[in-house]
């Protein structure tokens, strides 16, 4: 089946500090692979997206490259900002299938100043 | 753009009450889903529709849930009689019918408390 792995928060970061946050997943067929960002109170937004492998998806100094070889899709970020302390969610949809997306668990990242 | 309009966005109201949630999607979206999100259990997929027919609502909890999209601009999920355990933050969310790769727009939520 088709499911996504994160890792457990929450993530706990001092400001200008780089972040990962990991994210593998299983599919059949070949995934489209998004971010999507929730700030509190609010629905979740896109962050970004890859649709093929190695493809890299970026967006308000985020990064995240689709390896299919390792079926991860990581965000990355150089330096981050109290403002980007929120609930991450990482997702995939399979080409073939709806547009229905699986979500992992949600990852907290909190931004300390 | 109007992104995806949920109502109301707080509800508070008594165990066995009759709720209603309403969503408007984006014009021109085909896809309307509607999820439910609680600390347990992080975020659940309820139902999706496509071009206002439900395709998967294997999601809902029970009988007790409801949803219907009339129109292509409406849709509502309905909890009768509601229970405490339904307590959660709904969301509703819709995306363009052109591939797997399109990303879906969420609303804003309902915060549901059951008393």
């Amino acid at each position: 089946g088709n499911s996504v792995t994160q890792m457990e928060g929450p993530v706990t970061l001092s400001e200008e500090a780089f972040l990962t946050i990991n994210c593998t997943y299983t599919a059949t067929g070949y995934p489209s692979l998004f971010w999507y960002v929730q700030y509190p109170g609010e629905g979740l937004q896109l962050l970004l997206k890859a649709t093929k492998a190695d493809d890299k998806g970026s967006n308000k100094g985020f990064e995240a490259t689709y390896r299919k070889e390792t079926t991860s899709f990581h965000l990355e970020k150089g330096s981050v900002q109290v403002s980007d302390s929120a609930v991450y969610f990482c997702a995939l949809s399979v080409k073939g299938a709806t547009n229905k997306l699986i979500f992992g668990t949600g990852t907290l990242l909190a931004v300390q100043p | 753009d109007a992104g995806v309009i949920q109502s109301p966005r707080h509800e508070v109201t008594e165990m066995g009450q009759e709720v209603t949630l309403r969503c408007k999607p984006i014009s021109g979206h085909d896809y309307l889903f509607w999820y439910r999100q609680t600390m347990m259990r992080g975020l659940e997929l309820l139902i999706y529709f496509n071009n206002n027919v439900p395709i998967d609502d294997s999601g809902m909890p029970e009988d007790r849930f409801s949803a219907k999209m009339p129109n292509a601009s409406f849709s509502t999920l309905k909890i009768q009689p509601s229970e405490p355990r339904d307590s959660a933050v709904y969301f509703c969310a819709s995306s363009r019918d052109r591939g797997s790769n399109q990303p879906q727009h969420f609303g804003d939520g309902t915060r549901l408390s059951i008393l």
